[in-house]
């Protein structure tokens, strides 16, 4: 069965960085865009990034752009986000989410990210 | 860039009820309109895509409609299950963008 599984989430202090990933398995992954979208404490789903199904093209939320990058390994059907620079409003549980020809139609567990001194 | 602006925030409403929740769009967005269910501490799970395509495996009390900028969310008899916040989320275009979420809490 599909499966998305999120791990690198920790507590980081302002202005270091962090790398997450996202491992995926029961699917074609190289045929997938996949997306990683957060969601701040008791807050909503906020959008994040996306990267296509050869890593080609990415298009990133205008709150992360310059700071996070996200990139893949199609060959390990793996999917990561460098996050630099972090802030303490990138305080959030982030999800990996997988995209062909129906939008977001699975999520990982999620990974919580807490930036913070 | 597309706002996404649902209503009601919140909504009380009892088992077997009929509800159904909005979702704005700032701009055209054809039917590239997709539904979640978030309950506490889970994933989001995907109830919904080109605005009335059921995802596999939802129920049939779950509809959706609409295209352009307004789509509604209607759930028949409502069952204890249900009760969760939803999302609305357009990939017309990028960023790629969700509705704030709407509460579906029992009476």
């Amino acid at each position: 069965q599909v499966q998305l599984v999120e791990s690198g989430g920790g507590v980081v202090q302002p202005g270091r960085s962090l790398r997450l990933s996202c491992a995926a398995s029961g699917f074609t992954f190289s045929t997938y865009h996949m997306h990683w979208v957060r969601q701040a404490p008791g807050k909503g789903l906020e959008w994040m990034v996306v990267i296509s199904s050869d890593g080609t093209n990415k298009f990133y939320a205008d709150s992360v752009k310059g700071r996070f990058t996200i990139s893949r390994d199609n060959s390990r059907n793996m999917l990561f986000l460098q996050m630099n620079s972090l802030r303490a409003e990138d305080t959030a549980v982030y999800y990996c989410a997988r995209d062909y020809k129906e939008p977001l139609d699975s999520w990982g567990q999620g990974t919580l990210v807490i930036v913070s001194t | 860039d597309i706002q996404m602006t649902q209503s009601p925030s919140s909504l009380s409403a009892s088992v077997g009820d009929r509800v159904t929740i909005t979702c704005r769009a700032s701009q055209g967005i054809t039917n590239e309109l997709a539904w979640f269910q978030q309950k506490p501490g889970k994933a989001p799970k995907s109830l919904m895509y080109t605005a009335s395509s059921l995802q596999s495996g939802v129920p049939s009390r779950f509809s959706g409609s609409g295209s352009g900028t307004y789509f509604t969310l209607t759930i028949n008899s409502l069952q204890p299950e249900d009760f969760a916040t939803y999302y609305c989320h357009q990939y017309h275009g990028y960023p790629y963008s969700f509705g704030q979420g709407t509460t579906l809490e029992i009476k």
